[in-house]
């Protein structure tokens, strides 16, 4: 299977502070790519996608940022809040459908 | 409200007791999908569907069978559970045209002993 890889399993930042997030990718060929939030007991949401053919796209205190030269893909979080404490994954979406995640990002923010 | 259903939440079995997990949703998405997640090992794709009677392997199908007879169900089938099958598992849907936003369902927790 292919490989979709983060850079740190857990991450710690004060609240309010900024969360950088990173993961990486190894199939060029993937066009689609999205972050999921995963709280204690539930299931995976969507927070941001980007595709392919984009650098970078922003939502509601979240940028995701798409560096396709060296197969890179970051979550940023602004003003990091007690409720954005979950675990991150990254994942990519590649041909017929499917779908491959990474192992996950643990971001805690201290009060 | 848009959901994504899975029944059982939680389920203890033994090695070779066929056992079924149902998934539903009611946002009339084409696509759906199951995934087990282990620690350390992020989500897996076993098996997908991307219509009713369309079902193609993810990355790990061994073990498992799915079917699409109606849009809005997909369940996972194990004919034979064995202990390295004790996982959480989550269904998940999308549509197929535009964002391929998925939505996942609770999780159902399965321990094989």
């Amino acid at each position: 299977g292919e490989s979709v890889g983060l850079h740190l399993p857990t991450l710690s930042v004060q609240e309010g502070d900024n969360s950088i997030i990173n993961c990486a990718y190894s199939n060029s060929a993937s066009d689609y790519f999205i972050w999921y939030k995963q709280e204690s007991g539930k299931g995976p949401q969507f927070i941001i996608d980007i595709r392919s053919n984009m650098d970078k796209r922003q939502g509601q205190r979240v940028t995701v940022l798409l560096n396709k030269t060296v197969k890179h893909l970051s979550l940023q979080i602004a003003a990091t809040q007690p409720g954005d404490s979950a675990v991150y994954f990254c994942a990519e979406k590649q041909h017929g459908n499917q779908f491959y995640f990474g192992t996950g990002t643990s971001l805690t923010v201290i009060p | 409200e848009a959901q994504v259903t899975q029944n059982p939440r939680y389920l203890i079995t033994v090695t070779g007791k066929k056992l079924t997990v149902t998934c539903s949703q009611n946002m009339n998405h084409e696509y759906m999908s199951w995934y087990r997640q282990d620690p350390g090992l992020g989500l897996r794709q076993i098996y997908y569907s991307m219509n009713v009677e369309v079902t193609d392997k993810g990355d790990v199908p061994e073990g498992y069978k799915v079917s699409r007879k109606e849009k809005r169900n997909f369940p996972l089938i194990l004919e034979s559970p064995s202990p390295n099958q004790t996982s959480l598992y989550f269904c998940a849907s999308n549509p197929l045209a535009g964002d391929y936003e998925q939505y996942f369902g609770p999780g159902t927790r399965l321990t094989v002993t």
